[in-house]
C-alpha cells in the first residue's frame, strides 16, 4: 500500500465547467476526509465518510459539490458549475476509526478555475 | 473555520537554531497534532499529543500542551535547511474531525 494516492495533480478548467477528483485512501482505513487549502491557510473541512456513508458535511461544501464512496473504498469529489472561488488545493485523507492516531493525507489536487 | 490559531504565522532562523511554534484553540479536545507541509504538497503527521498529556517528544520534536489554556507549543531543536515547510497544529474533538490551524511558515537557511 502506498499511501493516500490522488488523482489528478493538478487541474485547469473554464469558469462554468465541471470537474471531478479521486482519491484511493489507505486500503485499512474506514474513514475518508475531504479538505480544501487556499494559498497560505490551512486545511478546512469539507466532508468525511465512513466506509459508505457521508457523516458530516461543512457549510463550505454547496449544492454545487458532491463527494460519493460508493463502496467504501474510493472516493470522489465533484464540483459542478466551478468558480473562480474554487481554485484551490484540495487534500483527501484517510484514517483508521475516528483518527485518534492521526490521518493520512494524500498530495492534494491543485484546482485552478480560470 | 478554523480552531487553532499559529503564532508566529512566518519563522525565519538560522540553520541550527531552534525553531518554537505556537499554537491556541478553542475548545475541549482528545488530542492535538502537529503536521508538516511542504510547499505544495500535503501533509504530514508529525507527532500527537493527548490531552492528559502535558509534554511528548519524537526525536528533534518537542511538544508541549497546556489544556488550562488552550494552547501547544512545537519545538524543533538543531534545525536544518530541510525543515523549512508548513507546520500546522490541529485538534480532534470528541468523535469529530480534525480541525487545523493556519499555520506557521518555517524557512531555515543554511
Amino acid at each position: 500500500d502506498t499511501g493516500v494516492s490522488q488523482n489528478p495533480r493538478h487541474k485547469i478548467t473554464k469558469r462554468g465547467q465541471n470537474v471531478t477528483f479521486r482519491c484511493d485512501p489507505i486500503s485499512e482505513h474506514n474513514r475518508l476526509y475531504w479538505y480544501r487549502q487556499t494559498l497560505g491557510q490551512g486545511p478546512e473541512f469539507l466532508t468525511y465518510f465512513q466506509n459508505e456513508a457521508q457523516l458530516e458535511k461543512s457549510r463550505l461544501l454547496s449544492d454545487r459539490f458532491s463527494a460519493e464512496r460508493p463502496k467504501g473504498s474510493f472516493s470522489t469529489l465533484e464540483i459542478q458549475r466551478t468558480e473562480q472561488g474554487d481554485s484551490a488545493m484540495y487534500l483527501c485523507a484517510s484514517s483508521l476509526g475516528t483518527g485518534f492516531y492521526g490521518y493520512t493525507f494524500g498530495s492534494g489536487t491543485r484546482l485552478t478555475v480560470v | 473555520s478554523q480552531q487553532g490559531e499559529e503564532d508566529p504565522q512566518a519563522l525565519s532562523i538560522q540553520e541550527g537554531e531552534n525553531a518554537t511554534m505556537n499554537c491556541s484553540y478553542k475548545t475541549s479536545i482528545n488530542n492535538l497534532q502537529w503536521y508538516r507541509q511542504n510547499s505544495g504538497r500535503g501533509l504530514v503527521h508529525l507527532i500527537l499529543i493527548r490531552s492528559n498529556e502535558r509534554e511528548k517528544h519524537s526525536g528533534r520534536l518537542r511538544v508541549t500542551l497546556d489544556t488550562s489554556k488552550k494552547s501547544s507549543s512545537l519545538l524543533i531543536t538543531a534545525s536544518r535547511a530541510a525543515d523549512t515547510a508548513s507546520y500546522f497544529c490541529a485538534t480532534l474533538e470528541a468523535g469529530n474531525m480534525l480541525t487545523f490551524g493556519g499555520g506557521t511558515r518555517l524557512m531555515v537557511k543554511p
